[in-house]
């Protein structure tokens, strides 16, 4: 059975660093692609960036600077690192399964809440 | 990076009405589009692929077209349970993005 499940700090201070895990389970991060994505309350969705299955990562380009992906293939878990935060990454962060075939996004964690503030 | 302009921002509609939201791309993106539905408090789910393809599990009264740039998610035969915000999602090039999201609501 496909799982996964973000973890991380609830309460991040501007210009600190965020660290997300991504725990997954019923597939190898080596055989699939894992995405993050993002959600400010009550607003809309926005890519964070990917590792692909081979070890490679994109981010949006709009948060490149300040983003790093990364993986522990050993205990199927990717990274989410991402510095110099500040009031407006607050949101929810989400990590999510492509689907080999159709790319898109077919398996999702139930996401983690992360508020920026002092 | 490719804008998707969704629209309607939101709308309301009554339990077996037929909705259609739609997706409008700043260039082409040829049929690398998929539609996500999102419930309050849940992660989004997707319902289509590539434009027209349905997602596993997902009713067939869910559709996904396309004419030229612009795309359409159809809901034949609404039900209660499809309340919630739709997005599409381009895939065609780097940064994927999505549209801003349809707020459905059933009277």
């Amino acid at each position: 059975q496909v799982r996964l499940k973000e973890s991380g700090p609830r309460l991040v201070q501007p210009s600190q660093t965020l660290s997300v895990t991504c725990t997954v389970s019923g597939f190898s991060v080596t055989s699939y692609h894992v995405s993050w994505v993002r959600q400010p309350p009550g607003k809309g969705l926005e890519w964070v960036g990917a590792i692909w299955k081979g070890g490679s990562t994109d981010y949006n380009s709009a948060l490149k600077s300040r983003l790093s992906i990364s993986r522990d293939t050993s205990k199927n878990q990717v990274f989410l690192k991402m510095n110099s935060l500040q009031t407006d990454d607050t949101g929810t962060y989400y990590c999510a399964k492509h689907n080999n075939y159709y790319w898109y996004f077919d398996f999702w964690g139930p996401g983690t809440m992360v508020t920026v503030s002092s | 990076d490719i804008q998707m302009t969704q629209s309607p921002a939101s709308l309301s509609a009554s339990p077996e009405e037929i909705v259609t939201i739609t997706c409008q791309a700043s260039q082409d993106i040829g049929n690398w589009l998929a539609w996500y539905q999102q419930k309050p408090g849940k992660s989004p789910q997707l319902l289509i692929y590539s434009a027209t393809s349905l997602a596993d599990g997902i009713p067939s009264r869910f559709s996904g077209s396309r004419s030229g740039t612009q795309y359409s998610l159809k809901i034949s035969r609404l039900q209660v349970e499809d309340t919630g915000i739709y997005y599409c999602l381009q895939r065609y090039s780097n940064p994927p993005t999505f549209g801003g999201g349809t707020k459905l609501e059933l009277k």
